[in-house]
């Protein structure tokens, strides 16, 4: 089946960059996704990069995406303490005309000042 | 501001008693999606209604109902909650099926 596999923590000092990695099985991904997920919140949508990109920047993020490896990474440059969040990597498949969007477990990102 | 709207954002109900957590959209989407969020784990996507057709995923348990009255509101009807459904409920929508999906700021249900 599908799985989407993140690893739990990351402990950063402010003002370093942060590195998300995440890993996926099914093939047929059409959007890969970062959301953010600040205590007690709802998840806000960070950015998302096409499957046949292997490169998306915007600001401080930059998404690199290896299709061969099935690896996406996050990596946020001069990570400030308000960073300090769940990230959660999310893999859209499509079926037909709907899309099934598999989370992976989230990575929870400690930023100290 | 186009948004998803969830109400309430805390829900305490009693075991076995129905509770219906509420989502509300102003973007015009045509799908919107129930997910349920139990703590230190990822979303894990109850239903979803793309227009009017309702469509279940296969693990969901028959305690769990959706309804969507018009385009802008879908609700979800618990039955009858067990202290297992303690969770964080997130509402998204999307334009289309295969599109970005849009969340809420979801409803934490505390069952006592």
């Amino acid at each position: 089946g599908e799985d989407v596999e993140q690893s739990l923590f990351l402990s950063v000092r402010e003002g370093d960059s942060s590195v998300i990695n995440c890993t996926y099985t099914d093939s047929s991904s059409t959007y890969l996704y970062w959301y953010k997920q600040e205590p007690g919140a709802g998840l806000q949508l960070l950015t998302y990069i096409f499957s046949n990109m292997d490169m998306k920047q915007d600001q401080r993020l930059t998404v690199l995406l290896n299709k061969k490896d099935k690896h996406l990474s996050l990596r946020i440059a001069d990570t400030q303490t308000g960073d300090s969040a769940i990230y959660f990597c999310a893999d859209l498949k499509s079926g037909g005309s709907q899309g099934n969007l598999i989370f992976g477990k989230g990575t929870k990102l400690s930023v100290k000042p | 501001d186009a948004m998803v709207i969830q109400n309430p954002r805390y829900q305490v109900t009693q075991f076995g008693k129905p509770v219906t957590l509420s989502c509300s959209q102003t973007l015009n989407h045509n799908v919107m999606y129930w997910y349920q969020q139990k703590s230190s784990q990822a979303p894990k996507l109850l239903f979803h209604y793309y227009d009017k057709d309702f469509n279940n995923e296969a693990d969901t348990p028959d305690n769990f109902q959706s309804r969507r009255p018009n385009t802008s509101f879908c609700f979800l009807d618990i039955r009858s909650p067990g202290l297992g459904d303690a969770a964080m409920y997130l509402c998204a929508t999307s334009l289309g099926g295969i599109e970005t999906q849009y969340f809420g700021p979801g409803t934490r249900l505390l069952v006592l």
